[in-house]
C-alpha cells in the first residue's frame, strides 16, 4: 500500500525560508510531485523528483531521498501570496497517484 | 487556451438521482483522472485512465463509474448518489502517466441531500 505524511499546518514570516517535509511509503515508487493549492482553487504543479537530490526552480526547491522515503519543499524569500496548501503526491509505476493531506502554510507580515 | 473543463461547477441534488460530471481536455493528453477532496482527507484518486478504453480504480472508486471512449473526455458517473459523496471533485489530465504533471480543472462542488 501507499501512505504519505506531511505536517497539517505551518506558519512562517514574510521574507523567511520554510521547509515542508513529506515522508512516504509506497510500492513501485515512480516519482514525487509537489503542488500548490490556494483556497477555493485547483492545485497547480510546482515540482517533480524521481531521482535523489535537489531540484531548484526559482524561489522553490524540492529534495528527494528514495532510500529514506523522504522529500521536502523549500520556499525562499516568502511572500504573502505563498500562503496556500502544499500537497505532496507519489505516483506508482501503474500510474496511480496518492496525495498527502496537504500542509496549510500561513505567511505572516 | 490549454485547459481542463469540468461541468457543472456546482450541483445540489438528491439521493439516488443519477448524475454525470463531464470532463474535457484540449491538450491531447493520454492520462486523465478524477479526485475528490474532503476536509482532513486531502485529495483522493477515484479512477484514472492511462489511455482510451483503459480505466483503473484509484483509492476510492466505490459508488462511481467512468468511461474513456474518446481521448479528450472522461466523464464521472454517480449512478445512485448518496450524501457521503458530497464533496469537491477535480478532474485532471497529463501528457502521460509517468513523470508529467497533472493539469487540474476548476473543480465541481457536489451536494447530495
Amino acid at each position: 500500500g501507499q501512505n504519505i505524511d506531511q505536517p497539517t499546518e505551518m506558519t512562517a514570516t514574510e521574507g523567511a525560508i520554510v521547509q515542508i517535509n513529506c515522508t512516504y511509503q509506497t510500492s513501485g515508487f515512480n516519482g514525487l510531485f509537489w503542488y500548490q493549492q490556494h483556497a477555493g482553487e485547483a492545485p497547480t504543479f510546482l515540482s517533480y523528483n524521481v531521482l535523489d537530490g535537489l531540484e531548484e526552480k526559482g524561489r522553490f526547491s524540492s529534495f528527494l531521498s528514495r532510500s529514506k522515503g523522504y522529500s521536502y519543499l523549500l520556499l525562499k524569500e516568502l511572500q504573502m501570496k505563498d500562503s496556500a496548501s502544499y500537497l505532496c503526491a507519489t505516483r506508482d509505476q501503474g500510474g496511480k497517484l496518492i496525495f498527502g493531506q496537504g500542509t496549510e502554510l500561513s505567511v505572516k507580515p | 487556451e490549454a485547459q481542463v473543463t469540468q461541468n457543472p461547477r456546482y450541483l445540489i441534488t438528491v439521493t439516488g438521482k443519477k448524475l454525470t460530471v463531464t470532463c474535457s481536455q484540449n491538450m491531447n493528453h493520454e492520462y486523465m483522472s478524477w479526485y475528490r477532496q474532503d476536509p482532513g482527507l486531502g485529495l483522493r484518486q477515484i479512477y484514472y485512465s492511462m489511455n482510451v478504453e483503459v480505466t483503473d480504480k484509484g483509492d476510492v472508486p466505490e459508488g462511481y463509474k467512468v468511461s474513456r471512449k474518446e481521448k479528450r473526455n472522461f466523464p464521472l458517473i454517480l449512478e445512485s448518489p448518496s450524501p457521503n459523496q458530497t464533496s469537491l471533485y477535480f478532474c485532471a489530465s497529463s501528457f502521460d502517466g509517468d513523470n508529467q504533471p497533472q493539469h487540474f480543472g476548476d473543480g465541481t462542488r457536489l451536494s447530495i441531500l
